[in-house]
């Protein structure tokens, strides 16, 4: 196990669609982020699991959005009747749990296109 | 609200420079702060990792530092190469039980051969 992985690493859409993105973090860190990046800004938190409980949401995680860590290992973030301003990379880290010093390790993102 | 601004937005440079990247934070209660590199269209790169109780860190040609009371870190880069060119952003954990990221906008370096 390489790093965090991603997929799909891009995404067309029409808008109105649903989609579904997916992560996979390196084994055995128990704690998931996702966050949104727009182009040419810092990305920014959307939620945040530990374990399979997603314990932290964004108020930029509107009611389209839902996320999910079923057995605590790969999660996936979904969009419902997706709008041209959900267009955006989408990026998932993960951390293992040591105490106040852990490291945020990224994935490639997944880059979401909504015509 | 933690908010971090990075100066410049953009930094174009000669190569063989040494150059220094600004992060400000307005909330000076941090666990840690993390320097990231991002390369167009990829994902982000962990540099450099600062706890709150350390005031630098180094790895290679890269040092980083932090003074958590003035609410700034600066990223060193010494003899810059091509290879340099891409978006370096900082981020701050809160001190708190949260344990999300917050992003500066980043600064875009170019280093000319």
């Amino acid at each position: 196990d390489t790093g965090v992985s991603q997929n799909p690493r891009h995404k067309i859409t029409k808008r109105g669609q649903n989609v579904t993105f997916r992560c996979d973090p390196i084994s055995e860190h128990n704690r998931l982020y996702w966050y949104r990046q727009t182009l040419g800004q810092g990305p920014e938190f959307l939620t945040y699991f530990q374990n399979e409980a997603q314990l932290e949401k964004s108020r930029l995680l509107s009611d389209r959005f839902s996320a999910e860590r079923p057995k605590g290992s790969f999660s996936t973030l979904e969009i419902q009747r997706t709008e041209q301003g959900d267009s955006a990379m989408y990026l998932c880290a993960s951390s293992p749990w040591t105490g106040e010093g852990y490291e945020q390790y990224f994935g490639p993102g997944t880059r979401l296109t909504v015509t | 609200k933690q908010e971090v601004t990075q100066i410049p937005a953009a930094l174009s440079v000669p190569e063989g420079e040494n150059l220094v990247l600004n992060c400000s934070f307005t909330d000076s209660a941090i666990y840690n702060l993390q320097w990231f590199r991002q390369d167009p269209g990829k994902g982000l790169t962990s540099l450099l990792l600062i706890q709150s109780s350390q005031r630098e860190q180094t790895s290679g040609r890269l040092n980083a530092s932090l003074d958590k009371s003035s609410g700034r870190s600066t990223l060193y880069i010494a003899a810059s190469q091509p290879g340099d060119s891409a978006t370096y952003l900082c981020a701050v954990r809160r001190g708190n039980a949260g344990n999300m990221l917050t992003f500066g906008g980043g600064t875009r370096l170019m280093v000319k051969p």
